[in-house]
């Protein structure tokens, strides 16, 4: 049974810092890893999708490594700002419309 | 705005109450699904709907009843729960002809749902 698991379950920093979010996961077979982001009241929103072929993948000041054979994924936030507060979820997806989240990180940065 | 609309945003109930939740999706998508959120807890998937078919029941419990009338609405109705079952209900939509490594959900705010 595939399991993500995240860590840290929160995260705390000062505005501008540079901060790495780790995802697990204990089974390689996966189709494509993606970050999420959730606001209260918001949802969730899309933030990255890694395919299983791929290593990383960058939007603007976030970046999404891959490494499939041991299970990692990590997101790397660059100069964090306030609006970056939220909670992230990693998510691998092991099927056709089978998505496993992991608990999450919440992340706080203050101004 | 992901195109994605849940109502209401908020329910109390008691365990001999029925009540549904109403998801809306805007966006022509034919997949359809319902997740729960517990507190500490991974979003766990309960429902799939694909053209207005059931494809998926995660084992979830009979008090909760899904019901799709169309690729745009999915209602998820609710009967005699239990306290347990307090919990964020998040919707998602997916476009059905996307290969498996392509597809993506877009989410709604979700209804959080307090059962006393």
């Amino acid at each position: 049974k595939q399991e993500v698991t995240q860590i840290p379950a929160a995260l705390s920093v000062p505005e501008g810092e540079n901060l790495v979010l780790n995802c697990s996961f204990t089974d390689s077979a996966i189709y494509n890893l993606q970050w999420f982001r959730q606001d209260p009241g918001k949802g969730l929103t899309s933030l990255l999708l890694i395919q299983s072929s791929q290593r990383e993948q960058t939007s603007g000041r976030l970046n999404a490594s891959l490494d499939k054979s041991s299970g990692r994924s990590t997101l790397y936030i660059a100069a964090s700002q306030p609006g970056d507060s939220a909670t992230y979820l990693c998510a691998v997806r092991r099927g056709f419309q089978k998505l496993v989240f992991g608990t999450g990180t919440r992340l706080l940065v203050s101004p | 705005e992901t195109g994605v609309t849940q109502t209401p945003r908020h329910l109390v109930m008691g365990m001999t109450n029925k009540k549904s939740l109403k998801c809306e999706q805007h966006l022509g998508h034919n997949a359809m699904y319902w997740y729960k959120q517990s507190a500490k807890k991974p979003l766990e998937l309960m429902f799939v709907y694909n053209f207005k078919e059931q494809t998926e029941n995660n084992s979830v419990p009979s008090r909760f009843s899904p019901e799709c009338p169309n690729s745009s609405h999915l209602f998820l109705h609710l009967h005699t729960l239990q306290p347990e079952d307090s919990a964020l209900y998040l919707c998602a939509s997916s476009p059905r002809d996307a290969g498996v490594d392509q597809e993506t959900q877009y989410f709604g705010p979700g209804t959080r749902l307090l059962v006393l």
